[in-house]
């Protein structure tokens, strides 16, 4: 089944301290993204890649890291989170021009 | 600047019609629309490419106006099922090739028996 898995669904932490949200394809897709996803906001992008090793910043990309080591795999870091960073976050992927899978989501709480 | 989506929310009856409009202030290469239900993950109805054209299945349809680089998306008969928030996601044309979207704010659409 294609499919965008992430991991984990729910989180709560506290300032400061680091956390990796995974995300995962199973598609072959070149194209991945990060978006969080805040009342009245709509879906921001944080960072997205266009390939393995080639990642470039979103709209909203401050106080969070990528990496894209395999092409399947996109990682969301936030090394030193805060409060403001308490979002649902969702991941994506697509081939050029087709359309984007989202990920089932994660919910994250900074306190 | 993410493009502006009207209006903010609306009530229909089953089986009226509603009118969805996205509109940008940039040069627009494409335009993505998608549902949302609450707590679930956004879901793919179409794509639109430069070049005006109009899309649709079922009874959701969508065209593009890349002079005003607006869409609109077109929902007739509405049924229950189509309540949900719907974005609009657009690729301008500076960044044609890298699939970055930007995504409207949304717009909430309730259908009411």
């Amino acid at each position: 089944e294609a499919q965008v898995t992430q991991n984990p669904r729910y989180l709560i932490t506290v300032t400061g301290k680091k956390l990796t949200v995974t995300c995962s394809q199973n598609m072959n897709h070149e194209y991945m993204s990060w978006y969080r996803q805040d009342p009245g906001l709509g879906l921001r992008q944080i960072y997205y890649s266009m390939n393995v090793e080639v990642t470039d910043k979103g709209d909203v990309p401050e106080g969070y890291k990528v990496s894209r080591k395999e092409k399947r795999n996109f990682p969301l870091i936030l090394e030193s989170p805060s409060p403001n960073q308490t979002s649902l976050y969702f991941c994506a992927s697509s081939d050029r021009g087709h359309e984007q899978y989202f990920g089932p989501g994660t919910r994250l709480t900074v306190t | 600047q993410q493009p502006v989506q009207s209006p903010q929310a609306v009530i229909l009856r089953e089986g009226e019609d509603a009118v969805i409009n996205c509109s940008s202030s940039k040069a627009l290469y494409s335009v993505h629309w998608y549902r949302q239900k609450h707590g679930e993950a956004p879901i793919f109805l179409m794509i639109l490419l430069k070049g005006g054209e109009q899309k649709g299945h079922d009874k959701i349809s969508a065209s593009f106006n890349e002079k005003k680089q607006q869409s609109s998306l077109y929902l007739t008969a509405s049924q229950l099922s189509y309540s949900g928030t719907y974005f609009c996601g657009t690729e301008s044309m500076a960044n044609f090739g890298n699939e970055k979207l930007t995504f409207g704010t949304g717009t909430r659409l309730t259908i009411i028996p």
